[in-house]
């Protein structure tokens, strides 16, 4: 069983649009992330769940919108989307010490 | 302000040489330090972490790293490297309110 999966795993769209990331994972962890990793591979943080309560929200802009429906979910939710918006996001979870990455989704804003 | 840096962007040894990736950070605290490997496609994976105690930190794969507190550097090592290292690097410092700071990453070429 694949411990954290993302979908989809590419998503390719048109500027304007809006747009989700589903995130799951099974290994009951309390504390869910997300991260984008831009064309240079740089990864940053932009937020953290823990127990449907969010707490960490970096200088991200608001168009987007993390959704907890439970503990094991954290989706991304992405409003108007911005040709900047193009990147790989990566889903985890997982204790501060140890996270657990998913595979990624490939955002490509057209 | 937390960071972490990389030097080197790219790096390519032969097959069975002993590697060494680079990694300083700037935080003002114990830092918590990390090494994350990322092969093509695939999300990020924990090599080895560094907390408190003895220096030298010992991961998967045959990995090796060594907190070196005057230097500000978490150097990953491993003594013989296999074509399936290939890959791409990450060193994280964690911070205080369950914050990460990513470097950029050090690319492994590996070549026969």
């Amino acid at each position: 069983d694949t411990a954290v999966s993302q979908t989809p795993k590419y998503l390719v769209t048109q500027m304007g649009n809006d747009k989700s990331i589903k995130c799951e994972q099974n290994l009951g962890h309390d504390t869910m992330y997300w991260y984008k990793q831009d064309s240079k591979k740089f990864l940053k943080i932009m937020f953290s769940y823990n127990n449907k309560e969010l707490i960490i929200n970096e200088t991200v802009p608001n168009r987007f919108s993390p959704k907890s429906p439970d503990k094991a979910h954290l989706n991304l939710h992405i409003n108007s989307l911005e040709l900047g918006d193009s990147a790989v996001y990566f889903c985890a979870s997982g204790t501060w010490d140890t996270q657990y990455f998913g595979p990624g989704t490939r955002l490509t804003v057209l | 302000a937390q960071s972490v840096t990389q030097p080197d962007i790219h790096i390519t040894v032969s097959e069975g040489a002993s590697l060494e990736l680079r990694c300083n950070y700037s935080y003002g605290a114990t830092p918590y330090l990390f090494w994350y490997v990322q092969s093509p496609g695939q999300g990020l994976q924990l090599l080895l972490k560094y907390f408190s105690g003895d220096t030298l930190v010992q991961g998967i794969k045959g990995f090796e790293a060594e907190f070196k507190r005057s230097q500000s550097s978490f150097n990953l090592r491993k003594p013989s490297v296999h074509w399936s290292d290939a890959a791409e690097y990450f060193c994280a410092v964690g911070a205080s309110g369950n914050q990460f700071y990513f470097g950029t990453g050090t690319s492994l070429t590996v070549i026969p």
